[in-house]
């Protein structure tokens, strides 16, 4: 069965500092797609962004980038510049290629400091 | 586009009572999703819908929760009779095929 698992519950990043949140999934499918979600003290689910498994170049979305490690099973998303909104909970998100089932970690909740 | 549009935001209901919950799904989408969410579990896929039709009920707790889609405009996650354990966020959400969900701003239920 496929699993997701997000090992940091918690972490915290200074303002203007950049934060790596780290995921790692568990799969024998050759073809997903792999997302990352905030979800902000509103509870809205916000796509942050997505990466398709097929392709080698890492997705950025402005100041969100990830590290995607196929072979290492390891989808990581890095902020840059940090900002006082982008303090949430950060859930990682896996697709199988012809489904539209999503299973999700368990979320990191990030604190940023002025 | 108005996005998912979830009602109501808030339920507080008595333990025993029917509670249901709606969602309408962005125009164009063709599958839905009901996720429930607490802090002992996480975000649960309870069951997902694809041009109306159900897909994956396997997340539905029990027989109390029934979900429908009658139409592409439309869905509805009932729970009768509600229990305290049934408390939590949750969450609709809908996606054009092979895309990426788009979430509502979710209906948090507090049974009493």
């Amino acid at each position: 069965a496929q699993t997701v698992t997000q090992s940091q519950p918690e972490m915290s990043v200074q303002e203007a500092e950049t934060v790596t949140l780290s995921c790692t999934y568990d799969t024998s499918e050759s073809d997903y797609y792999l997302f990352w979600y905030k979800q902000p003290p509103s509870r809205q689910m916000i796509l942050v962004i997505r990466q398709e498994a097929y392709k080698q170049q890492n997705a950025t979305e402005n100041r969100f980038s990830v590290n995607f490690q196929k072979a290492a099973k390891s989808f990581s998303l890095k902020i840059s510049d940090s900002q006082l909104g982008d303090a949430a909970m950060y859930f990682c998100a896996y697709r199988v290629y012809n489904t539209d089932k999503l299973i999700f970690g368990t979320g990191t909740r990030l604190q940023v400091f002025p | 586009d108005a996005g998912v549009i979830q009602s109501p935001r808030h339920e507080v209901t008595e333990m025993g009572q029917e509670v249901t919950l709606r969602c309408k799904p962005i125009s164009g989408h063709n599958s839905l999703f009901w996720y429930r969410q607490t802090m002992m579990r996480g975000l649960e896929l309870l069951i997902y819908f694809n041009n109306n039709v159900p897909i994956d009920d396997s997340g539905m707790p029990e027989d109390r929760f029934s979900a429908k889609m009658p139409n592409a405009s439309f869905s509805t996650l009932k729970i009768q009779p509600s229990e305290p354990r049934d408390s939590a966020v949750y969450f609709c959400a809908s996606s054009p095929e092979g895309y990426e969900q788009y979430f509502g701003p979710g209906t948090r239920l507090t049974v009493t």
